[in-house]
């Protein structure tokens, strides 16, 4: 059982370039989210989908789009890369919508340098 | 502004002393729950406490939580330079829809 991967594990992208960020589960989890990470700020949510075929915005969802088409995949996309998108980006999954006593499972991050 | 906020936030101890990080919140939570990363990893689970609860244990965790002082600590006993980390307290808000809000985590250090 892998958990969550998250492809590629580091990318640098000029600016204007379009990139996704790939995330699968494997632990069959209804709840997915996208976070950045940037130092001094911590964690903080862009999407999320709390099943296949929803998705909602989070705390920082400017730039970002996500879908979810199955259960297993969420992948992230920048239509359009910006410098401040210069981040690690982890990919979270949960049983439901962290919702009771539900424990979010985290990827191993993609580290993107927009240049 | 962030719900969960950590104190302090780095620490420095030797192996073997305990360690005890801190967590406040601003509003009403349903649960708090507190994670570690290593460098250059994902988040992982430690401890989850509900509002109702006082103190858990897990191993060589212990977690309080005091919800009218909106606070919560992780004291890390009898640590060991493996525990070198960054910890996050994340809180779970009231609500529908609520979802997790972490904080800006702490940099723990245990010198051998």
């Amino acid at each position: 059982i892998a958990g969550i991967t998250q492809a590629p594990t580091s990318q640098i992208l000029a600016a204007g370039r379009r990139m996704t960020l790939r995330c699968t589960q494997d632990m069959r989890h209804n709840a997915m989210y996208w976070y950045r990470q940037d130092l001094g700020l911590g964690l903080r949510l862009i999407h999320y989908s709390n099943t296949a075929g929803t998705t909602g915005k989070g705390e920082v969802p400017d730039g970002y789009s996500v879908s979810r088409a199955n259960t297993d995949d969420f992948p992230l996309t920048l239509a359009s890369a910006v410098p401040s998108q210069t981040s690690v980006y982890f990919c979270a999954s949960s049983l439901t919508l962290a919702g009771g006593t539900d424990t979010q499972y985290f990827g191993p991050g993609t580290r993107l340098t927009v240049l | 502004s962030q719900q969960g906020e950590e104190d302090p936030q780095a620490l420095s101890i030797q192996e073997g002393e305990n360690a005890t990080m801190n967590c406040s919140y601003k509003t009403s939570i349903n649960n708090l729950q507190w994670y570690r990363q290593n460098s250059g990893r994902g988040l992982v689970h430690l401890i989850l406490i509900r509002s109702n609860e006082r103190e858990k244990h897990s191993g060589r965790l212990r977690v309080t939580l005091d919800t009218s002082k909106k606070s919560s600590s992780l004291l890390i006993t009898a640590s060991r330079a493996a525990d070198t980390a960054s910890y996050f307290c994340a809180t779970l808000k009231t609500g529908a829809n609520s979802k997790l809000t972490f904080g800006k985590g702490i940099t723990l250090s245990v010198r051998p």
